[in-house]
């Protein structure tokens, strides 16, 4: 299986300033067009919600401030300007093969 | 719109096989390239996929519980259907239906199921 290690396991940014979560994948998930990873976020008593999907491409709704990048074995997610409800927890997915897996989460939390 | 929501029997017991529905609406399964899938994810830990089963009725499984998971489908009726034979309490954890793969776009509320002698 890939192993997808997130980090940091938590972070804690001021209101307005930037939130850069890593991915790192055991393996490579992109090829020369795609990345194979999707970003999501969960916030307390919801199901996760899809941000990111296929590395970069933002998913219809969700605001711009949230943006994705990279390729190969290492992904970021990054959210700027953060704002008071983006406090959750961010996890990354991978899609290159079967099993899907995901990462450990990131927990944000906004000060 | 799509929607999702999932029904299961709550608790059971140790070795007991859980049954799980997944009753959906705005897209059909007979729709080509589309897929619905279980995920599960035990309190205040992370996020497990389980199963995907597409519309040509390829079925999918995460090898882990491969030996103890059977995923199908009612496509007239708009329904995928998880079981996951002899249970034991590690399989504690909310069970998420999920739409399409491979990123799922689209989740229901989740059925908490509890197993417990």
């Amino acid at each position: 299986d890939i192993v997808l290690t997130q980090s940091p396991a938590s972070l804690v940014v001021s209101l307005g300033q930037r939130a850069t979560i890593s991915c790192r994948a055991s393996l490579s998930v992109s090829t020369s067009n795609y990345g194979y990873m999707h970003w999501y976020q969960q916030k307390p008593g919801q199901p996760p919600k899809l941000l990111i999907k296929y590395a970069s491409n933002l998913e219809s709704g969700v605001p711009a401030r949230f943006s994705g990048s990279g390729s190969g074995t290492d992904f970021t997610l990054n959210i700027h300007p953060v704002e008071e409800e983006d406090t959750a927890t961010y996890y990354c997915q991978h899609s290159w093969e079967i099993p899907y897996t995901f990462g450990g989460g990131t927990k944000l939390e906004i000060k | 719109q799509v929607t999702l929501k999932e029904s299961g029997p709550g608790i059971l017991q140790p070795s007991q096989t859980l049954s799980l529905t997944c009753s959906f609406s705005g897209f059909s399964l007979s729709s080509s390239g589309l897929g619905v899938g279980w995920i599960r994810q035990p309190s205040g830990k992370g996020l497990e996929w389980l199963a995907n089963i597409w519309w040509d009725d390829d079925k999918r499984y995460n090898p882990a519980l491969k030996s103890r998971l059977t995923i199908s489908k009612d496509t007239s009726s708009n329904q995928v259907f998880l079981t996951i034979a002899s249970v034991d309490t590690a399989d504690t954890a909310t069970y998420y239906c999920v739409g399409t793969a491979p990123w799922f776009a689209y989740w229901g509320q989740g059925t908490l199921v509890t197993v417990s002698a």
